[in-house]
């Protein structure tokens, strides 16, 4: 099973400040398979990123992603309101188990 | 736009079976781009995936549950349903279904989940 471990727990900034999300997988996994997502309080995950880096449809350019074997990043770069939330990553694809990580919160500084 | 909503009891006595059900509305549960997952997560605890189930009716199981967990389609209700078996208190959590998607092709394979219900919790407790 593959283990996810995101970092920082918590980010603490401001508006229009730029936010750097870290991914590390325990075994190096098929970044097609790697997925992110932003969650608020009471809402249902959305869909960020899937491919590693590939944002979903209607996600702003402002969120990127990157990475590769055990290292993948999600990269806000000027965090606007709306975006203080709870980032997820996880490892989808095509053979079970699926996990994912404990989660970011990117909270207003 | 798809939406999905989880029912079932809010309370199963321990070593019995826990059912849930999940609707589907807007859309058709039968869909060779989708196939359709269970996921829980126990209060202050990670996010858990249970299994999941694809348009021809072939399922992946965690292994962690494999033992005890079945999923299964009604496509004439447009509804797929989880079944726990021998509960105990750490089957307690909140429960979701969710719509996943794969694409692929010579050069890629993606898989996500673009649609979450809301969540039902279940508690485990005599």
């Amino acid at each position: 099973e593959i283990v996810l471990t995101q970092s920082p727990g918590t980010l603490s900034l401001s508006p229009g400040e730029r936010a750097t999300l870290s991914c590390r997988a325990s075994q190096s996994v098929n970044s097609d398979y790697l997925v992110w997502y932003q969650q608020k309080p009471g809402q249902a995950p959305r869909l960020l990123i899937y491919g590693a880096s590939s944002r979903a449809t209607g996600i702003p350019d402002r969120f990127s992603a990157s990475g590769s074997g055990t290292d993948f990043t999600l990269t806000i770069s000027r965090l606007e309101p709306e975006d203080f939330a709870v980032y997820y990553c996880q490892h989808h694809g095509s053979s079970p188990p699926l996990t994912f990580g404990g989660g970011t919160k990117v909270e207003i500084k | 736009q798809v939406q999905l909503q989880e029912s079932g009891p809010g309370l199963v006595k321990p070593s019995q079976t826990l059912s849930l059900i999940c609707t589907v509305s807007g859309g058709s549960l039968i869909s060779s781009s989708y196939y359709w997952s269970w996921i829980r997560q126990p209060a202050g605890k990670g996010r858990e995936w249970i299994g999941r189930i694809f348009g021809n009716g072939k399922t992946n199981y965690n292994p962690s549950l494999e033992s005890r967990v079945t999923i299964s389609v009604d496509t004439s209700k447009n509804q797929f349903s989880l079944m726990l078996s021998s509960v105990t208190a750490a089957d307690t959590a909140v429960y979701y279904c969710t719509r996943d998607w794969a694409v692929s092709s010579p050069y890629y394979s993606y898989y996500a989940t673009d649609v979450w219900g809301q969540g039902t919790t279940v508690t485990v407790s005599s």
